[in-house]
């Protein structure tokens, strides 16, 4: 119950293209669900989170999706580009412990030229 | 303002030896968390402290590790008398409460020989 499961593993997209990473919770306690980026030797960076009162977030050329009552969320990347190829983790937490986090397995991006 | 600072960033030790890894929180920010990431998998939860309290260790081995979060000076990961199995890279994040995003530094790679 405590897993957050994210897909594909790998994904390769052309530049210019969206990509699209899922991810899936079991835990119906979680109401914060972060996306964190990291390149190869670095620690993950926060890219963008939601909460389960908005059923979409958009930072630039970044959004989530959520749904609730599917209990998945995904990011979607427009106009990728090369310097977007990185390593992206969900995870998910509860209000009043928002660093304890779950994280998904992670989704290695590559974005081609 | 500084963002969290993990040393050594890169750590040998020999099976047996004794590994500290250090993290000074970002300015303001008094929570604490400790994650473990193995080759090619997703970041695992080990611990959360506030300054001079361990709130949370459900993801703490039972034994050789253990962490602490002085009211002066940094946060300290040790694992007592490493084997190969520890050789991993952890991170410490940092938030400024239990309901904010939590901030990564660059991590910690050890590597026992």
């Amino acid at each position: 119950q405590q897993q957050v499961k994210q897909s594909p593993q790998s994904l390769i997209v052309q530049k210019g293209g969206i990509s699209i990473i899922n991810c899936a919770y079991e835990n119906t306690a979680f109401d914060y669900f972060p996306w964190y980026q990291q390149f190869p030797g670095k620690g993950p960076a926060l890219l963008i989170a939601i909460r389960p009162d908005v059923s979409e977030k958009k930072e630039g050329r970044f959004t989530i999706s959520f749904n609730k009552s599917a209990k998945q969320f995904s990011l979607h990347i427009m106009d990728s580009q090369p310097g977007d190829s990185a390593t992206y983790f969900c995870a998910a937490s509860k209000s009043g412990n928002t660093g304890k986090l779950i994280f998904g397995q992670g989704t290695t991006l590559q974005v081609k030229p | 303002n500084a963002g969290v600072m993990q040393n050594p960033r890169h750590l040998v030790r020999r099976r047996g030896q004794e590994a500290r890894l250090r993290c000074s929180p970002m300015k303001g920010h008094s929570h604490v968390y400790w994650y473990r990431q193995l080759p090619e998998e997703g970041l695992k939860f080990m611990v959360y402290l506030q300054k001079e309290n361990i709130i949370d260790e459900s993801g703490m081995p039972k034994e050789r590790f253990s962490a602490e979060f002085p009211k002066e000076g940094p946060s300290i990961l040790r694992i007592q008398q490493v084997v190969r199995g520890d050789s991993a890279a952890y991170f410490c994040a940092s938030s400024e409460d239990e309901n904010t995003e939590a901030f990564f530094g660059q991590g910690t790679r050890l590597t026992v020989v």
